[in-house]
C-alpha cells in the first residue's frame, strides 16, 4: 500500500517558537493532503486541506496565520506551528489519498508527531 | 456538514467474545464508510470500508454492515484477540469529496 512519513516524530519546543512538520507520500504523488489534530483519547480532527500549488483550505475555528501549510510538491507537505504554545501540544497526523486508482477514497496516514510546547 | 456519531465510546470483552462497534451518519449523499483501527501512538490504519453499493463486507475475523435507509453502519469483531485492543474509529464521506468525517473512537479492550 502507499506510504506516508512524517517528521519529526516528536518535537519538544519552548513557548514562543516555530516548530516546522513534514509530511511525505513515499511512493505516490498526492496533490492533496490532510492535516488533522488529535487530543488524547480524542478523535482526528481536521485543521486544513493541503492543496499543491496553491493555498491550503482550513476548517472553521483554525488559525491559518498560526498553523502555516505549503504545499510545495506533488510528494511533500509542510506544517508550521508559529509561535507555539502550551495548548498547541498536541499530537498531529499528516495523511494523503493515492490517486493512481483503485485506492477510490482510502486515506493514508502519517506516523503522527508529537508536538510538546514548554 | 455531515456528523458521524460513534458507540460505545469504551468497550471492553473477554478474549473469544465477539464485539459490535456502531455509528450513524446524517447525510444520504456520503457514499464510503471506512473504519480505522488506532494502537496507542501509532497512526490510524485501515481495517475494512464499505461502499453505498453493498450491504455487508467481511474480511476473516472482521465484518462491516451498511443500513443505507437508516443511515448506520457497523463493525463486527468475531473470536477477539488481545492484539484487537485500540481505539476504532468509523468515518464517512461524501460523495465526491475524499474529506471523512471520523467517528468519536471507541476504545475496545480484550481481557486475556
Amino acid at each position: 500500500g502507499a506510504v506516508v512519513s512524517q517528521h519529526p516524530s516528536w518535537v519538544i519546543c519552548k513557548s514562543g517558537t516555530s516548530v516546522k512538520i513534514e509530511c511525505r507520500s513515499l511512493d505516490f504523488q498526492a496533490t492533496t493532503m490532510f492535516w488533522y489534530r488529535q487530543f488524547p483519547k480524542q478523535s482526528l480532527m481536521l485543521m486544513a486541506t493541503s492543496n499543491e500549488g496553491s493555498k491550503a483550505t482550513y476548517e472553521q475555528g483554525v488559525e491559518k496565520d498560526k498553523f502555516l501549510i505549503n504545499h510545495a510538491s506533488l510528494t511533500l507537505s509542510t506544517l508550521t506551528v508559529t509561535s507555539a504554545h502550551p495548548e498547541d501540544s498536541s499530537f498531529y497526523i499528516c495523511s494523503a489519498r493515492d490517486e493512481r486508482g483503485n485506492s477510490y477514497n482510502e486515506q493514508f496516514f502519517g506516523p503522527g508527531t508529537r508536538l510538546t510546547v514548554l | 456538514g455531515e456528523n458521524v456519531e460513534q458507540h460505545p465510546s469504551t468497550l471492553s470483552v473477554q478474549e473469544g467474545d465477539s464485539a459490535v462497534i456502531k455509528c450513524t451518519y446524517s447525510d444520504s449523499a456520503s457514499n464510503y464508510f471506512p473504519w480505522y483501527k488506532q494502537e496507542l501512538g501509532k497512526r490510524p490504519q485501515l481495517i475494512i470500508d464499505i461502499r453505498s453499493n453493498v450491504g455487508e463486507k467481511k474480511d476473516q475475523r472482521i465484518a462491516v454492515t451498511l443500513n443505507k435507509t437508516a443511515k448506520h453502519f457497523s463493525l463486527h469483531i468475531t473470536e477477539t484477540q488481545p492484539e484487537d485492543s485500540a481505539v476504532y474509529f468509523c468515518a464517512a464521506s461524501i460523495r465526491g469529496s475524499y474529506i471523512p468525517t471520523f467517528g468519536r473512537g471507541t476504545s475496545l479492550i480484550v481481557h486475556p
